[in-house]
Formats: structure tokens, C-alpha cells, sequence
């Protein structure tokens, strides 16, 4: 069973400054990759996805993550925080099994921005 | 083209009765997944139907079941429903069956059991 780990429930950067959050995944078999953000009140909208095309995916919102495989990890970066970057960041992790596929999610981490 | 939408946005419920969540794909879109989320277990999947047919279910109880119609809009329903059903519960499409593929969320639906 795959799994995910998201360090760090709560993020605060400033405006301007890097916004890093950390994923950590655990598969048997090559994984599918997702990272969301959820603002209030609102579905969740894929910011970028791994599927093994590229180790370094970018994304939408100047958002980006690279797979490491070693490290078993899927960070997202963006280099200079916007105020409407706040917002809750989701984690996930796909794998094709025999019973049909699903998404595993991380617990979240919400990110402040202060101005 | 529409995104995913579900209806109701809202329900307020009472312990002990049943309730009816629909979910009505993009467009093209054949596969259908259900998550619930709440602030203690995050978001955990439910299940997912694709050409009508369930290919993959969560661990939930039997009082969660659902279904898809032809044109694959999808409904959930909740049968004798607890307090800790309290939850906003997300529905996904994706072209196939997710794996690569991208699952599109609609807005939700947040379901209050009183």
C-alpha cells in the first residue's frame, strides 16, 4: 500500500521569499505523483504532476517539483511567495494496482503569507 | 467545457436518515471517484466507478455505497447517517481510470449531521 507524508502542517513565508513544502512517498511499484491546493470553500485544483516523463515538472502559479527517487521524495517550490498563494497544499500518490486505482493523500499543509 | 459539478453544495441532516450526493462528471470524462474529507482524517478515498462498474473501494462501511449511470454521472449515499459523517465529500472525474490520469475535482459537497 502506498502512503504519504507531508512535513510540516502549517507553512508561513513571507511575501517574496521561497515557498517550500515537503512530501515524502512510500510505493512498492513506480509512482504517480500529484501535488493540489485547495483554497477556502473550494474543490481541490492540480497544481502539477510526475508521471515519470520528467524528473522536474513544472506547474501552474510558478509552482514546481522535482522527483527523487533516492529520497523517495516530491517537494514543491516556488521562488517567490504571492499573497494569493495562501492556501491549503495537498500531497498524492497513485498507483496502478489489480483492484482499480485511487488517490493517496498527505495530510495537507497550509501555507500563511505574511506581506 | 463545464467542470465537475455537484449538487447539493450544502445538506444539513439529522442522525438515522439517508442522504443522496451527486456528482456529474466533465464532459467525456468516464471515470468517477468519491473522497470525503474532514479536519481529523483529511482526505480519504471512497471509491471509484468507471463505465458504470466500481473498480476500487475504500475502507469504509457498508452504509457508504454508490453508483454511475451511463452517462457517468455518479451518485453517493450515505445510509443512517452518524455525527461523524460531518464532511465535505469531493468528487473527481478523470478520462480513464486514475493512475496518470488527472482527476478533476468539482466544488464539493458539505454534508452536517446534527
Amino acid at each position: 500500500a502506498q502512503s504519504v507524508t507531508q512535513l510540516g502542517s502549517h507553512v508561513s513565508v513571507s511575501e517574496g521569499a521561497l515557498v517550500l513544502l515537503r512530501c515524502n512517498y512510500s510505493s512498492s511499484v513506480p509512482p504517480y505523483l500529484f501535488w493540489y491546493v485547495q483554497y477556502p470553500n473550494q474543490g481541490l485544483q492540480l497544481l502539477l504532476k510526475y508521471t515519470s516523463a520528467a524528473t522536474l515538472v513544472k506547474g501552474i502559479n510558478g509552482f514546481e517539483a522535482e522527483f527523487k527517487k533516492s529520497e523517495t521524495s516530491f517537494h514543491l517550490t516556488k521562488p517567490s511567495a504571492h499573497m494569493s498563494d495562501a492556501a491549503e497544499y495537498f500531497c498524492a500518490v497513485s498507483v496502478v494496482e489489480a483492484a482499480g486505482n485511487k488517490l493517496t493523500f498527505g495530510g495537507g499543509t497550509r501555507v500563511l503569507v505574511k506581506p | 467545457k463545464a467542470g465537475v459539478t455537484q449538487t447539493p453544495r450544502y445538506l444539513i441532516k439529522t442522525r438515522g436518515q439517508q442522504v443522496t450526493l451527486s456528482c456529474s462528471p466533465i464532459s467525456g470524462h468516464r471515470s468517477v471517484s468519491w473522497y470525503q474529507q474532514t479536519p481529523g482524517q483529511g482526505l480519504q478515498f471512497l471509491f471509484e466507478y468507471f463505465s458504470e462498474t466500481q473498480r476500487n473501494k475504500g475502507n469504509f462501511p457498508g452504509r457508504f455505497s454508490g453508483r454511475q449511470f451511463s452517462n457517468s454521472r455518479s451518485e453517493m449515499n450515505v445510509s443512517t447517517l452518524e455525527l461523524g459523517d460531518s464532511a465535505l465529500y469531493l468528487c473527481a472525474s478523470s478520462l480513464a481510470l486514475a493512475g496518470a490520469e488527472t482527476q478533476y475535482f468539482g466544488p464539493g459537497t458539505r454534508l452536517l449531521v446534527l
